[in-house]
């Protein structure tokens, strides 16, 4: 699977916004880019994904590169609750297929910190 | 999105036992998967629990130390067998019906082994 790299650690200032980059150069053509998180003592959540465009949901935007060897998430509006680590992963087409099952591959994550 | 309740939330448990970890769905679901996360660390995947079928396992974990059941589409379970103080760690459920949706995941098992 190709590799993520993230900042281990962010702060933000509450109510400002948050753009959380991560570096993937060597993705392939047909790999997905997933965005999770995990808040404190709590699970992971699942926060966005894309592959070329621009997505964007009631949680964040995604914002993908040109040439598709980076992304931003970008939350905009920081709030305390999402104060957690934030996981880019990388996803490759045939886990869309529906043949079997495809499990994420977590990486060390960006720790984001908000302060009031 | 699929909700999970996974069971017990924590547990203390003596060297030598086992502890029995259960994921219920409020869905069916295609996917459902076992991950550990030590504290501090990120999540890394113990297996695949198939439906109908034996696990398949990652590098690493084996079914005599984690066997894991998924009698359907709804519920599975992880065993952590003959527990070491090494095995303490958080372990998490997770399901989907495929990663276009998201996946779900529990709020997962703080296991401490003394």
């Amino acid at each position: 699977d190709a590799k993520t790299t993230q900042p281990n650690s962010m702060e933000s200032n509450e109510e400002e916004p948050v753009h959380l980059p991560c570096n993937h150069s060597t993705i392939s053509g047909t790999d997905y880019i997933h965005w999770y998180r995990q808040l404190p003592s709590q699970g992971p959540e699942y926060v966005i994904h894309g592959l070329t465009s621009n997505v964007n949901n009631r949680m964040a935007s995604l914002a993908i590169a040109e040439d598709r060897k980076s992304s931003t998430l970008i939350l905009h509006r920081a709030t305390l609750r999402d104060a957690a680590v934030y996981y880019c992963i990388l996803s490759p087409a045939v886990a869309y297929s529906g043949a079997g099952s495809y499990q994420l591959t977590f990486g060390k994550g960006t720790k984001l910190s908000v302060i009031p | 999105s699929a909700v999970i309740s996974q069971k017990p939330s924590r547990d203390i448990c003596q060297r030598g036992t086992s502890l029995t970890i259960q994921c219920q769905v409020d869905s069916q679901v295609t996917m459902m998967f076992w991950y550990r996360q030590q504290p501090g660390q990120s999540l890394t995947l113990i297996a695949t629990a198939n439906q109908g079928s034996e696990a398949t396992y990652e590098s690493g974990f084996v079914i005599d130390k984690f066997p894991i059941s998924r009698p359907n589409l709804t519920f599975s379970t992880l065993t952590v067998s003959n527990m070491s103080p090494e095995d303490s760690s958080i372990y998490l459920c997770s399901a989907g019906t495929g990663l276009g949706y998201g996946y779900t995941f529990g709020s997962g098992t703080r296991l401490t082994v003394v």
